[in-house]
């Protein structure tokens, strides 16, 4: 079994969607959580970094985080075009960092 | 969010030679660089850990001797691919981490190495 699982999808919505990302995740140690968008041939840019269970706002994005559950999620409200990438989610535990395998977002015009 | 740098963006070299890619942390200290391969549409593939001051940790199967990893400073780690070959072309990846517990990790912007 993995250390997270994520579904790669790809997804494809219409602008102004609401969009849904999920990871789940086995190890108990994990202490921070965090997203990355990745744009094709490029690095990761963080999005969201978090540390306790609850949700966390920036913007159009959303982070939530359920510890008891093992389960983070990243909310895009209103998506648009440029929100097309690949989302990474991540956990850290001492300076080790984890890594979903990413999902393929495409949000359609 | 923090500043890292990666140079180049893209080589293309001849079979045989070596290569070498740099990743600099701009405003901040990183203790901790790590460096990445990744195939189209795949994820990131993790292929060594640098402490500053110290040599590399390589995962498994990463040859050490084929990808040489320097982390002189606070702000600078290289990787060599010595005598690349077309299996070797890949994009590859840095990100650093000032370390700490609650720190967070920046990358940088990839660099695409083609072997002809």
């Amino acid at each position: 079994q993995k250390e997270v699982e994520q579904d790669p999808g790809p997804l494809s919505v219409p602008e102004g969607a609401i969009v849904s990302l999920n990871c789940t995740y086995s190890n108990s140690a994990f202490q921070y959580f965090m997203w990355y968008r990745q744009y094709s041939r490029k690095g990761p840019e963080l999005l969201m970094y978090t540390y306790s269970s609850g949700n966390k706002e920036d913007g159009r994005f959303t982070a939530q985080v359920d510890k008891s559950s093992k389960y983070i999620s990243l909310f895009i409200r209103d998506s648009q075009p440029s929100d097309s990438a690949t989302y990474l989610c991540a956990m850290k535990t001492g300076n080790q960092f984890y890594f979903g395998t990413g999902t393929s977002l495409t949000v359609i015009p | 969010g923090a500043v890292v740098s990666q140079h180049p963006s893209w080589v293309i070299c001849k079979s045989g030679t070596s290569v070498k890619i740099e990743c600099r942390s701009l405003d901040f200290q990183a203790t901790t660089m790590f460096w990445y391969r990744q195939f189209p549409k795949q994820s990131l593939m993790l292929m060594a850990t640098s402490n500053e001051g110290s040599k590399a940790t390589y995962e498994q199967g990463v040859e050490k001797d084929k990808f040489l990893i320097n982390h002189a400073s606070l702000t600078l780690s290289t990787l060599t691919v010595t005598s690349a070959h077309p299996e070797d072309s890949s994009f590859y990846i840095c990100s650093a981490s000032a370390g700490g517990a609650n720190e967070k990790l920046f990358f940088g912007s990839g660099t695409q190495l083609s072997v002809l």
